[in-house]
């Protein structure tokens, strides 16, 4: 089984400065676990994703999150805030090299952006 | 564009109906996911199809259906609707290599129950 819990609902950042969103995991294997994010009315993009290789994965747009396993976590960070960052952000984890892609989404972290 | 085609982007119908989601994946990909994006919920998975064939079932209702056609396109079958099923319903797209390969998802159908 697995499970993700993302442990913020809202995050509210001024512009320019750091963002941190957190995500802790919950997997009988080792996982892969992806970022995405959703502008509204818009569909899913994927930020980054890990799959057993570097430990801190970078994505687009300036954002990075690192694995680390002994906390079961997978937090995204970005230095500095755009106003174009203002979305919703899931955590993702998924069973990895299965045939199947049941995404296992957290319920979601809304970032709003001030200028 | 992830290259993953849903139409129609907004349908609103009474409770009782029934309607037809439809997706188009991205060229090449053989596996179509249905999820579906409620305020009460969260995303949840609904049903995989891969090159034709049911490969993995996740929370969906009897009521709901899905097929995947020999062109790789899929449809997503809604029936007896009840309010409960006003939700954004996405398809997702993936080559269905394995759980590594990332997945397209489309914009989504935005279904509301009157």
């Amino acid at each position: 089984a697995q499970s993700v819990t993302q442990l913020d609902s809202h995050v509210s950042v001024s512009e320019g400065t750091p963002v941190l969103l957190r995500c802790n995991y919950s997997s009988s294997y080792s996982p892969s676990l992806f970022w995405y994010v959703q502008h509204p009315n818009k569909g899913l993009q994927l930020l980054l994703k890990y799959t057993s290789a570097a430990t801190l994965v970078k994505g687009i747009n300036g954002f990075e999150a690192e694995f680390k396993k002994s906390e079961t976590s997978f937090h995204l960070t970005k230095p500095s805030a755009h106003m174009s960052d203002a979305a919703e952000y899931f955590c993702v984890v998924i069973r990895p090299r299965s045939n199947d892609y049941k995404l296992s989404f957290g319920a979601g972290t809304t970032v709003t952006v001030r200028a | 564009d992830s290259g993953v085609t849903q139409t129609p982007k907004h349908l609103i119908t009474a409770t009782g109906q029934r309607v037809t989601l439809r997706c188009s994946p991205r060229s090449g990909d053989l596996s179509v996911y249905w999820y579906q994006q409620s305020l009460d919920q969260g995303l949840q998975f609904l049903i995989q199809y891969y090159n034709g064939e049911e490969r993995a079932k996740g929370n969906i209702l009897e009521r709901f259906s899905a097929q995947q056609f020999p062109d790789l396109h899929s449809e997503l079958n809604l029936s007896s609707l009840e309010l409960g099923d006003s939700a954004l319903y996405f398809c997702a797209s993936s080559d269905g290599t394995g759980g590594d390969t990332e997945a397209f998802f489309g914009q989504g159908t935005r279904l509301t129950v009157v």
